[in-house]
């Protein structure tokens, strides 16, 4: 199994231009969510999904959109890339039941100059 | 809303010595309570997780955490670390049931020398 794949894994953007970082899961989980990583700050929520048509902002949504098209994508775009969104990105998933694991893609690092 | 304090950012251990890493949460409603361990340039693993039941938990590599409500902590424990034991470590939790949403708290560094 891939389990839960990130695209890319690195990324160099200007400031000002747009992209979208990719999250594919192979495991038909239901619940899918997107995490930046900074140092010395943990892991943040940005955005979350239960199922297909339906995300929710998480902690610190400002600057991402996402959606859900397919149980097994869940695509996150930057529309204004800015500095302060330099980070390690996380996507996650998991079943419906309670207290599943979440699986960890394994990250793609953004540098925005 | 829920969130998660780790005591410490950084702990420095020598091989086959008890660690302890602390984790303090606050929630207004019932909890389901996690650790990740992240190792160098990877992405995160489950260690444990508390839903229900016994407040001692038992994870994978020899960890193992209690949960006390009245104290609202969830520490993690391994009674002999060893170097392999080095990574990053996040208590975490859920916003929702599933335990996909999850509010993490700031990590601790567990380095582990010889």
């Amino acid at each position: 199994n891939a389990g839960v794949t990130q695209t890319p894994k690195f990324q160099v953007l200007k400031t000002g231009q747009s992209m979208t970082l990719q999250c594919a899961q192979d495991m038909n989980h239901e619940y899918m969510s997107w995490y930046r990583q900074d140092p010395g700050m943990g892991l943040r929520l940005i955005h979350y999904s239960v199922g297909a048509g339906i995300t929710d902002q998480g902690e610190v949504p400002n600057g991402y959109n996402v959606s859900r098209s397919t149980t097994e994508d869940f695509p996150l775009r930057l529309l204004s890339a800015a500095p302060s969104q330099t980070s390690v990105y996380f996507c996650a998933s998991s079943y419906r039941p309670q207290g599943a694991e979440a699986f960890f893609g394994q990250g793609t690092r953004l540098t925005v100059v | 809303a829920q969130s998660v304090t780790q005591l410490d950012s950084q702990v420095p251990v020598f091989e086959e010595a008890p660690v302890e890493l602390r984790c303090n949460y606050s929630s207004s409603v019932s909890v389901y309570l996690f650790w990740y361990v992240q190792y160098p340039n990877q992405g995160l693993q489950l260690l444990l997780k508390y839903l229900s039941g016994s407040t001692l938990v038992k994870g994978i590599n020899g960890f193992e955490a209690e949960f006390n409500k009245s104290q609202t902590s969830f520490h993690l424990r391994k009674p002999s670390v060893h170097i392999s034991d080095t990574a990053e470590y996040f208590c975490a939790v859920s916003v929702d049931q599933a335990g996909t949403a999850l509010i993490f708290g700031k990590g601790t560094t567990l380095s582990v020398s010889s």
